[in-house]
């Protein structure tokens, strides 16, 4: 199975802030990276597919980067309702497998 | 919009059967993949499997032995059943839409129901 390792697993920010989280695969996966948004007892949320291509309705302060191994979702201007646990999927190979999410709390 | 709503028994007990249904509303059932997934408690998200419209199977190697995916598109819902259950299957437990491009994204996803396994 492909493992994803995902960092930090939580990380505390101000609102207005700028926040990256990583997400790193066992094996190359070319692009095939989804991140996601939870908020808790709520359906997750699809961010951006393909690694860096912003899901319609996602706001463009989420962005997306990486290829390969290495994959970031960066968020540029906190705002109140960013404040959820955020988790990366890899889509290259069943089992289709997660990171273990990043919790993003308000400072 | 197509919304997903998962279903069933919240209480299990070990090593009986835990069988959980998602209605499909606001959209079509068919030409999809549709998948499981859970996340036990303080763990991440498992991929359990997913399952055509057709009724074509793909599961996860290790939960295949004990799972069984079905669907019924006449009534837009599809299933999960799990078998021998242990306190290791309690997880919140998601049923989302596969999308079958090239990234295989799940879109949208059910609110998730916690289902404990326990006597």
């Amino acid at each position: 199975d492909i493992q994803m390792t995902q960092s930090p697993s939580s990380l505390s920010a101000s609102v207005g802030d700028r926040v990256t989280i990583t997400c790193r695969a066992s094996q190359t996966i070319n692009s095939h990276l989804n991140w996601y948004q939870h908020k808790a007892g709520k359906a997750p949320n699809l961010l951006i597919y393909g690694a860096s291509t912003l899901e319609t309705g996602v706001p463009s302060r989420f962005s997306g980067r990486g290829s390969g191994t290495d994959f970031t979702l960066t968020i540029t201007g906190l705002q109140p309702e960013d404040f959820a646990t955020y988790f990366c999927q890899q889509g290259d190979t069943t089992p289709y497998t997660f990171g273990q999410g990043t919790k993003l709390e308000i400072k | 919009q197509v919304q997903l709503q998962e279903s069933g028994p919240r209480l299990v007990k070990p090593s009986e059967t835990l069988s959980l249904r998602c209605n499909v509303s606001g959209g079509s059932i068919s030409s999809h993949y549709w998948s499981w997934i859970r996340q036990p408690p303080g763990k991440g998200l498992e991929w359990i499997g997913h399952i055509y419209f057709s009724g074509r199977t793909d599961y996860n190697p290790s939960l295949k032995s004990r799972v069984t995916m079905s669907i019924d598109t006449s009534k837009k819902h599809f299933s999960l059943k799990l078998t021998s259950v242990t306190a290791a299957d309690t997880a919140v437990y998601f049923c989302a839409r596969v999308d079958w491009g090239i990234y295989r994204w799940f879109d949208p996803w059910g609110q998730g129901t916690l289902v404990t396994v326990s006597s």
